[in-house]
């Protein structure tokens, strides 16, 4: 079965700062995605951004960006000019052939003023 | 489009009773997803449909529960007697056919269980 791992149980950030959310995961597949997730206190699941494992190039969106290892298996989350609406618990996850998604135990992120 | 909806948002009951949650996935879509969220376990996939029609339920954490989906538009996850430990989060999310495109997994606003 795949693993999702992150390691980080807890992140602060000051307002405006960079931060990285790490994420490592295990698998023997070759076509697979991978996700971050957002979930803020309204316990909403937002996606924040995929990266298809065939793409070398790394995905971006807006102040979010992945560093996509993919031999080493990692995929960090960063977070450019952190806004105070960051603040919110990250859940990395994994999807390979089987349609369902296999979630990291979550990263939660605090964004100081 | 709604999104996903769930109903209720909380339930809040008694062990031993029967718990129904209820899920409506975004049109079009042909996949449909139970997760359950808790703390000690975090999200975990109870449950997918494929066009109606069951495809892997070996998260389903044992007899007590089971789910149905009976057209497109609609999907049922019930625990029957429900216990303290099914309190949780329940989410469903949906997802369309998987494309290059897509794989990605759209999420309702979850149900609250509180078993007491």
């Amino acid at each position: 079965a795949q693993t999702v791992t992150q390691s980080q149980p807890e992140m602060s950030v000051q307002e405006a700062e960079t931060v990285t959310l790490s994420c490592t995961y295990d698998t023997s597949e070759s076509d697979y995605y991978l996700f971050w997730y957002k979930q803020p206190p309204s316990r909403q699941m937002i996606l924040v951004i995929r990266q298809e494992a065939y793409k070398q190039q790394n995905a971006t969106e807006n102040r979010f960006s992945v560093n996509f290892q993919k031999a080493a298996k990692s995929f960090s989350l960063k977070i450019s000019d952190s806004q105070l609406g960051d603040a919110a618990m990250y859940f990395c996850a994994y999807l390979g052939p089987g349609y369902a998604l296999n979630f990291g135990k979550g990263t939660s992120l605090l964004v100081t003023p | 489009d709604a999104g996903v909806i769930q109903s209720p948002r909380h339930e809040v009951t008694e062990m031993g009773q029967e718990v129904t949650l209820r899920c409506k996935p975004i049109s079009g879509h042909d996949y449909l997803f139970w997760y359950r969220q808790t703390m000690m376990r975090g999200l975990e996939l109870l449950i997918y449909f494929n066009n109606n029609v069951p495809i892997d339920d070996s998260g389903m954490p044992e007899d007590r529960f089971s789910a149905k989906m009976p057209n497109a538009s609609f999907s049922t996850l019930k625990i029957q007697p429900s216990e303290p430990r099914d309190s949780a989060v329940y989410f469903c999310a949906s997802s369309p056919t998987g494309t290059s495109a897509s794989y990605e997994q759209y999420f309702g606003p979850g149900t609250r269980l509180t078993v007491t």
